[in-house]
């Protein structure tokens, strides 16, 4: 298995206030994602990183930033989370090829 | 427009009962198609990487095979433990330095005993 670890696994907040999900890898992959999963929409890219320091939007971006100071490291952060942010999380990492190995999840609840 | 389609959105098997899960994509230069395998509450696991037309993978029960626009997961005499939600993506036309999958939204696969 890929090494990759999420956390927190499980989280429940508040709304409107901040949130922040950790995702560490020991492949020392260049590529990083983050993705959101809710019923009837599959998977879909938040964020992504192709190097330290160097990351960009993907389809469900709003609401939403990411970090990336080390190459083990992807943070995203829910700045101020609303209830429509209530999901699974999922982190992602690519190498050479373009597969992508995932992370066991993080399911947040936004009440 | 990118697009990966995945057909049926469910199917309930009894145990034996062969059967494949389609995979229909549209994209320009086709650069791999993935296959996954996710159990409830967990992440995906991949499972093959086909790369080229008249290409077959196999593991165990499972048989991948692609043609020109779309692809197939074979089945042959499931058991219950088969049972998950199998997703196949490709890379973006544009992937370029980003290596964005577009993703199907899966069959859910229930394998009764």
């Amino acid at each position: 298995d890929a090494g990759i670890t999420q956390s927190p696994r499980h989280k429940v907040t508040e709304t409107g206030t901040p949130v922040t999900l950790r995702c560490h890898q020991t492949e020392n992959h260049r590529y990083m994602y983050w993705y959101r999963q809710d019923p009837g929409h599959g998977l879909r890219l938040i964020h992504y990183s192709y190097g330290v320091k160097d990351t960009d939007k993907g389809e469900v971006s709003d609401g939403y930033s990411v970090s990336r100071s080390k190459t083990e490291d992807f943070l995203l952060t829910l700045e101020s989370a609303t209830s429509s942010q209530t999901s699974v999380y999922f982190c992602a990492i690519s190498g050479g090829s373009y597969e992508q190995y995932f992370g066991p999840g993080t399911r947040l609840t936004v009440t | 427009e990118d697009q990966v389609t995945q057909s049926p959105e469910a199917l309930r098997l009894q145990e034996g009962e062969s059967s494949s899960l389609n995979c229909s994509y549209t994209v320009s230069g086709l650069r791999g198609l993935f296959w996954y395998r996710q159990d409830p509450g967990k992440g995906p696991e991949f499972l093959f990487t086909l790369y080229s037309a008249g290409e077959e993978k196999e593991k165990e029960r499972l048989k991948a095979t692609l043609t020109k626009k779309e692809s197939f997961l074979h089945i042959t005499a499931p058991k219950p433990e088969d049972s998950a939600t199998y997703l196949c993506a490709v890379p973006s036309s544009n992937a370029g330095n980003n290596r964005k999958l577009i993703w199907g939204l899966g069959t859910s696969l229930a394998v009764n005993p």
